[in-house]
């Protein structure tokens, strides 16, 4: 059974940088069939997408947080990361991460169990 | 940018039918947008119901539908339990390798 599961600090600083990891389990990174992707959602608002990798390392990114967002895939230890610069307060949010299948990775089909990352002093 | 958009809040009857949707400010969603539908409850990871506007996700009973209804996706639950009261988000694929949830609709079944 696949399994991912998010790793990072819980408390960063406002305009620091956040850096989280997704270990994947029960499966390989390296599958052609799916994409890996970060998802955020702040306190009781709504699930936002961030960006997606692809063992490769081709990356993919919302337009609103491209300026501000990296991606990146570790296949040897089967981890992809990402990091998030700049922070202010609302990116406060817990941070799923998740594989994408289907045409187009068009769905998230596992999901991490989430983390949440507060941005404060 | 185009928004994607759903129902802020539904409620439906224990063993009524509940239809959720998920549109676009501007313009129409087929199935080449390839909807997704998610449940969440709080403290809770989505779970994926719903993919490529039909079909079902493993273990997903089949009170659960997706279609496509006019310029919209949607999910109808028929035959509504108390344990589908939750939030829903959808997803579209817009293309050019960007994916967007919807606003998420909580739906309660009282």
């Amino acid at each position: 059974q696949l399994q991912l599961q998010e790793s990072g600090p819980g408390l960063v600083k406002p305009s620091e940088t956040l850096s989280l990891t997704c270990t994947v389990s029960g499966g390989s990174i390296s599958s052609s069939s799916f994409h890996w992707g970060w998802i955020r959602q702040p306190p009781g608002k709504g699930l936002e997408w961030i960006g997606t990798i692809y063992y490769s390392g081709s990356t993919y990114y919302n337009p609103s947080l491209k300026s501000r967002v990296t991606i990146s895939v570790d296949t040897s230890k089967n981890q992809f990361s990402l990091r998030v610069r700049s922070l202010t307060a609302a990116d406060t949010a817990v941070y799923y991460c998740a594989r994408q299948s289907g045409s187009y990775w068009s769905y998230f089909d596992y999901w991490g169990q989430g983390t949440l990352v507060t941005v404060s002093s | 940018q185009t928004v994607v958009t759903q129902e802020p809040s539904l409620s439906v009857s224990p063993g009524g039918t509940v239809t959720l949707t998920c549109g676009l400010s501007s313009g129409s969603v087929s199935t080449n947008y390839y909807p997704s539908w998610y449940q969440q409850t709080p403290g809770q990871a989505p779970r994926t119901l719903m993919y490529s506007t039909h079909t079902r996700s493993s273990g997903v009973p089949d009170r659960f539908s997706g279609s496509i209804l006019g310029n919209k996706a949607a999910l109808t639950i028929t035959g509504a339990q108390a344990d589908d009261e939750s939030d829903y988000y959808c997803v579209l694929y817009m293309g050019s390798d960007i994916w967007v949830f919807g606003g998420g609709t909580k739906l309660t079944v009282l």
